[in-house]
């Protein structure tokens, strides 16, 4: 496609269930990024991969949360054991290379009931 | 700690006008600025950056002050359309240090620009 594309555009889950969000980034861009924006706030950073690994994961918020993006395109976001608290944008960008112009995706809003 | 402040969550202007928009941020190891601009449902979408090197970019109706000494950007936009009316998010990294990647964003500001 022309541009990142997230899916599910919408997830409702409950209190304690496995959740997962998938970003499919511009082809050729070799860098991904995952942020979440919750109500009132920026985008938050959250995880970076370069490639296959991730090179900077300093933004997830604790060992609930997981990122994969094995073959160097798709990345999926892995939630565990959901709480209220994760109830945010999920957003997705990715960039040719790190550093350079990052184009987000239209997000996956997740609300945990 | 908020390294990235954008301290209006809302501004007014008629379609003509002038639209500033105001960002501080407190971090002395950022040197790259974005400005990003939000419809609902949309993504952020990229707008206009500027370097630490420089203290002014230009493009088009678009243009970005940038103030080290007072750890201040502006952005100008002249003159306003109603299609402008979105929510605009100030965003910073720090090539030097090696952050390049990772973008600290303001709360953003919802600029509504009214015929």
């Amino acid at each position: 496609g022309a541009g990142v594309s997230q899916t599910p555009s919408n997830k409702v889950t409950e209190k304690g269930k496995y959740v997962e969000l998938r970003c499919d980034p511009i082809s050729g861009h070799t860098a991904l990024y995952w942020y979440r924006q919750s109500l009132g706030q920026g985008p938050e950073f959250l995880i970076y991969f370069q490639g296959t690994g991730a090179a900077d994961d300093s933004g997830l918020p604790n060992d609930r949360f997981f990122a994969v993006r094995p073959e160097g395109s798709v990345s999926t976001l892995k939630i565990q054991r959901t709480e209220r608290g994760d109830s945010a944008v999920y957003l997705c960008a990715s960039s040719f290379k790190g550093g350079t112009e990052a184009f987000f995706g239209q997000g996956t809003r997740l609300t945990v009931v | 700690d908020q390294q990235v402040k954008q301290n209006s969550p809302s501004l007014s202007v008629q379609e003509g006008r002038i639209s500033i928009l105001n960002c501080d941020y407190t971090n002395s190891m950022f040197d790259y600025f974005l400005w990003y601009k939000k419809y609902p449902a949309e993504g952020p979408t990229f707008l206009i950056s500027i370097s630490s090197i420089k203290d002014k970019n230009e493009d088009g109706r678009f243009t970005v002050f940038l103030n080290k000494s007072a750890k201040h950007l502006s952005l100008h936009i002249v003159p306003s359309q109603p299609g402008d009316s979105a929510v605009y998010f100030c965003a910073a990294s720090g090539i030097s240090g090696g952050s390049n990647y990772k973008l600290t964003f303001g709360k953003g500001t919802l600029l509504t620009v009214n015929p």
